[in-house]
Parts: structure tokens; C-alpha cells; sequence
């Protein structure tokens, strides 16, 4: 049983490029959260995903950065424009209802 | 607003002895309390939990003390071990979002 997926483990990106990020929670599991953890800063809540659904996008910033978790395959944050202050670690998990289950997240670039 | 208030940012511990982390919250609504631990490089890991009902828990040398009048709980290492440095999360939820306090990183010295 594999656990939480993420992929790239690492990317770097020009600023103004887009950034592509892949989650694919564990089997059963049908809640995804994005996180953002920056150094000496904790794991910042981005967004909330269901099959199909965002159920809270509060912590998403308003502009460039979108999620989504399609009926099949994946969950992906994209980034737009990318610009340095987006040189990140971002951590998915997964859940069937809380209890979340962290992939070994995306740790992004920009240059 | 932070939600979660972790202290130390830092910790040394010399290896045996006891390390001990703490956190406040504000909204009382929140119902679960977990812990995690994160090594470099990696995700974070749950750790140990707790739900409010309770005022300890326990699991092998790691136990969580919570005060909820005070609205604080704590993460206590017995024996600590150069093995458990890393950083640790405390966090608290209600429903499926679970906020995140700033972690300490804990270093034990061999």
C-alpha cells in the first residue's frame, strides 16, 4: 500500500515559468490538502480538495496559484508566473476524514 | 492569526533526558490534537494524538499532557534518544483542516 505520492521531488523554475505540481493520496483516500512550510515556518494550509470539489481554499493566495483533484488521476497545485517568493516546500496529504497521511512533498525553485 | 502557539522554536537535550515541548491554542472548538515529527528532507509524520475527553496519552516514550481549561498541551520525550532529533508540529483541528504550529526543532545530544 503505497503512501502519499508527490512528484517532482524537486523543481526548479525561472521566474515567470508555471510550476506543476502532482499528488496522488493513498488508495481509499478521497480528501487531499495542499501545505506550503517555508524554513523556520510551519506547514501554512493552502487548500482543501475532494474528488471534483474544493471544499476550502482559504489559505490559497488569490492570484496565480490554483488546485484541483479530477475524477481520476492526480491532485495538482499550479503555480502561474512563479516568482521567487514561491521557493517552497509543499506538502500534500491525504485523508478519508482527518488523520492526515503527508507525502515527502515538492520542494520548488524558483531562479 | 496564529492559532497555534508552539515554544520552544529550539531545543537541546542531552540523550536520557526528558524533552518537552509546548503549545496554546485559541479556538476552543477544535477537538483533535495531533503531533507530528519531521526528519530533513522528508514529510511529516503523525506522531501521537489526543482528543479533549482525555488529559494524557501515551505511547511508548512519547506522551501528550493536556489542560484544557488552560488551553495548552505539551509533548513529553522520556529518555530521549539522538534518534528523535527532528522537528516537531504540534497541531489542532476540528473537522477535516488541521492548523499547524510554527515546530521546535529538537536536537539530542549524544
Amino acid at each position: 500500500n503505497a503512501g502519499v505520492m508527490q512528484n517532482p521531488r524537486h523543481l526548479v523554475r525561472r521566474r515567470g515559468q508555471e510550476a506543476r505540481l502532482r499528488c496522488s493520496p493513498m488508495k481509499g483516500h478521497s480528501h487531499v490538502y495542499w501545505y506550503r512550510q517555508l524554513p523556520e515556518e510551519g506547514l501554512k494550509f493552502m487548500v482543501y480538495l475532494q474528488k471534483e470539489n474544493i471544499i476550502d481554499e482559504s489559505g490559497m493566495p488569490k492570484e496565480r496559484f490554483s488546485a484541483e483533484f479530477p475524477k481520476e488521476g492526480p491532485s495538482i497545485l499550479r503555480i502561474q508566473q512563479v516568482v521567487r517568493g514561491d521557493s517552497a516546500a509543499y506538502f500534500c496529504a491525504s485523508s478519508p476524514r482527518g488523520g492526515y497521511t503527508f507525502g515527502s512533498g515538492t520542494r520548488l525553485t524558483v531562479v | 492569526q496564529q492559532q497555534v502557539k508552539q515554544s520552544p522554536q529550539s531545543l537541546i537535550v542531552q540523550k536520557g533526558g526528558i524533552s518537552i515541548i509546548n503549545c496554546a491554542y485559541e479556538n476552543t472548538a477544535f477537538d483533535y490534537f495531533p503531533w507530528y515529527q519531521q526528519f530533513p528532507g522528508k514529510g511529516p509524520a503523525l506522531l501521537i494524538a489526543i482528543r479533549p475527553d482525555v488529559s494524557e496519552k501515551k505511547e511508548g516514550r512519547f506522551t501528550i499532557s493536556f489542560n484544557k481549561s488552560a488551553k495548552q498541551f505539551s509533548l513529553h520525550i522520556m529518555d530521549s534518544q539522538p534518534g528523535d532529533s527532528a522537528t516537531y508540529f504540534c497541531a489542532a483541528s476540528r473537522g477535516d483542516k488541521i492548523i499547524f504550529g510554527k515546530g521546535t526543532r529538537l536536537h539530542i545530544l549524544p
